[in-house]
């Protein structure tokens, strides 16, 4: 079964510290990894993926096959950051998103 | 570009009654519309997908009867909730990917929140 996990619901972490929001997937073949951010009052949005292997906003996010996690990571956390972080997984050839619980990123001045 | 918008952004209905809720594309053209249901503090549900022209593939677990899908257009998909019960509020989000796009890109409306009383 395709199943995202992410183990925390809340990271608060003060600026300028670095940042890893967590994720481990499952899934029998080989998935594309994403992750899509949610700022406060706005609609989802794709951050990355993890095939163009890309620094977005300072972040970035490396598939590790053999730990079957994507974690998300960011060297200096800005307090613009803060927002609700979903990591998500797509099979096949569907399309079809299929996302994690969800972390909120506080970061604090 | 790539603006996908959901009409109503919430509604109000009496238990029984049926709601319906649309998921426009505004600027392009989308191949696939998938349905979510987002619980308070919960992630994202599938629902179901939407392919226009022909019928919505459902996820296990979803009533097909109570939660009709019709993908009429290109630019339109819609979600009707028939015979809404107080257990069927929730926040309804779509999202759309775009013909030739990049696989895995999704473009969200702003989602609709229905509270059945």
């Amino acid at each position: 079964a395709q199943r995202v996990t992410q183990p925390e619901k809340l990271l608060s972490v003060f600026k300028g510290a670095p940042v890893e929001l967590k994720c481990n997937y499952s899934y029998s073949g080989s998935p594309e990894l994403f992750w899509y951010v949610q700022y406060s009052r706005q609609r989802l949005q794709l951050l990355l993926r993890h095939i163009s292997r890309e620094s977005i906003k300072g972040f970035t996010a490396d598939l590790n096959k053999g730990e079957t996690s994507f974690h998300l990571k960011k060297p200096f956390a800005q307090e613009e950051d803060s927002a609700m972080y979903y990591c998500a997984l797509t099979a096949g050839n569907t399309g079809k998103l299929i996302f994690g619980q969800g972390t909120t990123l506080q970061v604090k001045p | 570009g790539a603006v996908v918008s959901q009409h109503p952004s919430w509604v109000i209905c009496k238990s029984g009654t049926s709601v319906k809720i649309e998921c426009r594309s505004l600027d392009f053209q989308a191949t696939t519309m998938f349905w979510y249901r987002q619980f308070p503090k919960q992630s994202l549900m599938l629902m179901a997908t939407s392919n226009e022209g022909s019928k919505a593939t459902y996820e296990q677990g979803v009533e097909k009867d109570k939660f009709l899908i019709n993908h009429a257009s290109l630019t339109l998909s819609t979600l009707t909730v028939t015979s809404a019960h107080p257990e069927d509020s929730s926040f309804y989000i779509c999202s759309a990917s775009r013909i030739a796009g990049v696989t895995g890109e999704l473009f969200f409306g702003e989602g609709s929140r229905l509270t059945v009383l």
